[in-house]
C-alpha cells in the first residue's frame, strides 16, 4: 500500500524559498501516475499547486507558475516542491498526492505539513 | 474565489438525506469527471467519489455522486454523526490546464 510523507521546514521567512519533500513508499514513482502538490490555507479550501508525471512532464497552477518548481527524484523515490518569493498568503498545509484523477482506490494523499511564512 | 462553487454549509439530522452542489462551467465540469473528497477535522482529504459517481472501496453506500451539465452533486443518505466534515469537489479545467477545487462545504449533523 502506497504511503506519502511530506517533510520540510515548518517556518519560512517572507521573500525566501519554501522547499518541501514528499517521500513515497510502497510504490515506485517511476512506474506511473501523476503526482501533485496541493495546499490549504488555514480555514480555507484546497488549491492545486501543480502536477508532475513520472516522466517529468509538469503542469502548474497559472496563478503560481512563475514561482513554482516541482520535480521528482526517482533514485530516492521522492517528489519535491519549491516555491520562491513567499509571502504570508503562502501559509498553508501542503499535501502531496498520487493523483488527483480517476484513480479510484489508487489515489493517495499524504497527511500534510503546515508551513508558516513569517515576516 | 474558487473556480467551482459550493455552498459554505449544509446540515441535517441523523438519518436525513443531505445534498451538496458543485457548480462549474463548460471548461471544467461540463467536460470532465468530478471527484469528491471528505475532510474530517484536522486530517487530510480522503477520496469519497471519483469519475462522478464511483466509490472507492471502503466508502459506504450512503454516499453517492451525480453530474448534469456543468454541475455535480454529492448526496449523503442516512446521515450519521461521523459524516460531520468538510466536503470538496474537484475536476480538471481544460482552459486553465489544471485541477480546480470548490471552496468546500461544511456538513453539520444536528
Amino acid at each position: 500500500q502506497v504511503q506519502l510523507q511530506e517533510s520540510g521546514p515548518g517556518l519560512v521567512k517572507a521573500s525566501e524559498t519554501l522547499s518541501l519533500t514528499c517521500t513515497v513508499s510502497g510504490y515506485s514513482i517511476s512506474s506511473g501516475y501523476y503526482w501533485a502538490w496541493i495546499r490549504q490555507p488555514p480555514g480555507k479550501g484546497l488549491e492545486w499547486i501543480g502536477s508532475i508525471f513520472h516522466s517529468g512532464d509538469t503542469f502548474y497552477n497559472p496563478s503560481l507558475k512563475s514561482r513554482v518548481t516541482i520535480s521528482v527524484d526517482t533514485s530516492k523515490n521522492q517528489l519535491s516542491l519549491k516555491l520562491n518569493s513567499v509571502t504570508a498568503t503562502d501559509t498553508a498545509v501542503y499535501y502531496c498526492a498520487r493523483g488527483p484523477g480517476d484513480y479510484g482506490d489508487n489515489e493517495a494523499w499524504g497527511q500534510g505539513t503546515l508551513v508558516t511564512v513569517s515576516s | 474565489q474558487s473556480v467551482l462553487t459550493q455552498p459554505p454549509s449544509a446540515s441535517g439530522t441523523p438519518g436525513q438525506r443531505v445534498t451538496i452542489s458543485c457548480s462549474g462551467s463548460s471548461s471544467n465540469i461540463g467536460t470532465n469527471t468530478v471527484n469528491w473528497y471528505q475532510q474530517l477535522p484536522g486530517t487530510a482529504p480522503k477520496l469519497l467519489i471519483y469519475s462522478n459517481n464511483q466509490r472507492p472501496s471502503g466508502v459506504p453506500g450512503r454516499f453517492s455522486g451525480s453530474k448534469s451539465g456543468t454541475s455535480a452533486s454529492l448526496a449523503i443518505s442516512g446521515l450519521q454523526s461521523e459524516d460531520e466534515a468538510d466536503y470538496h469537489c474537484a475536476t480538471w479545467d481544460d482552459s486553465l490546464r489544471g485541477w480546480v477545487f470548490g471552496g468546500g462545504t461544511k456538513v453539520t449533523v444536528l
